[in-house]
């Protein structure tokens, strides 16, 4: 069965350092990978995908995330991180056909002044 | 506007009480599906359905029911069966099953009395 790992439960960045949560999947072929984030008590929005083509990922807020196949790895990353990024941020997978997200169990961003 | 609405936000549940959970969307979205999350697991799914009067177990479908009769709804019981039922509960939907991006709504918190 497919997994997702997020080995890092929560991080601490100061504003304006840079950012990368890591992201690794288990699983046989290339997958669909996405990265979502969640402020508290609300719904998951979508920050970005990757379902084929170029390995390097924009996606929204000034984030971007790199798919490598030989590290099983799909890390999230931005330059320069602000308050409002404070959240929660998942990984998920889906293998093709199988029709199902498989979430990590995320990582908690705190931002200090 | 488009988009999934949940309600209610809080739900309360007296022991022996089958409580639904409402989950609509004005998408035009084929596929919903609904997701439990506990602190620390991510989110783990609970049923999903492709097309209406059509709906498959998820991973966690033990203590839960779900219907299908538009295409617009997907509402989610939770019935006495299911012990431990104090979580958030996210509806998602997307325009086909499997490899299309999840839309997620707001989401529903439930505790018990």
């Amino acid at each position: 069965a497919q997994s997702v790992t997020q080995p890092d439960i929560h991080i601490t960045v100061s504003e304006g350092a840079s950012l990368e949560l890591r992201c690794n999947y288990s699983y046989g072929a290339t997958p669909y990978l996405f990265w979502y984030v969640q402020s508290p008590g609300q719904g998951l929005q979508l920050l970005l995908k990757y379902f084929s083509g170029d390995t390097l990922v924009q996606g929204i807020k000034g984030f971007e995330a790199e798919f490598k196949r030989s590290q099983s790895s799909f890390n999230l990353r931005k330059p320069s991180v602000h308050w409002s990024d404070a959240a929660e941020y998942f990984c998920a997978v889906e293998d093709f056909g199988n029709e199902k997200l498989t979430f990590g169990t995320g990582t908690r961003l705190t931002i200090i002044p | 506007d488009g988009g999934i609405t949940q309600s209610p936000k809080y739900l309360f549940r007296k022991e022996g009480q089958n409580v639904t959970l409402s989950c609509e969307q004005n998408l035009n979205h084929d596929a919903m599906y609904w997701y439990r999350q506990d602190p620390g697991q991510g989110l783990r799914l609970i049923y999903y359905s492709q097309i209406v009067n059509d709906f498959q177990k998820g991973d966690i479908a033990e203590g839960y029911s779900v219907s299908r009769e538009k295409k617009e709804s997907f509402p989610l019981t939770v019935t006495s069966a299911q012990k431990n039922p104090t979580a958030f509960y996210l509806c998602a939907s997307s325009i086909l099953a499997g490899t299309e991006t999840q839309y997620f709504g707001p989401g529903t918190r439930l505790l018990v009395l």
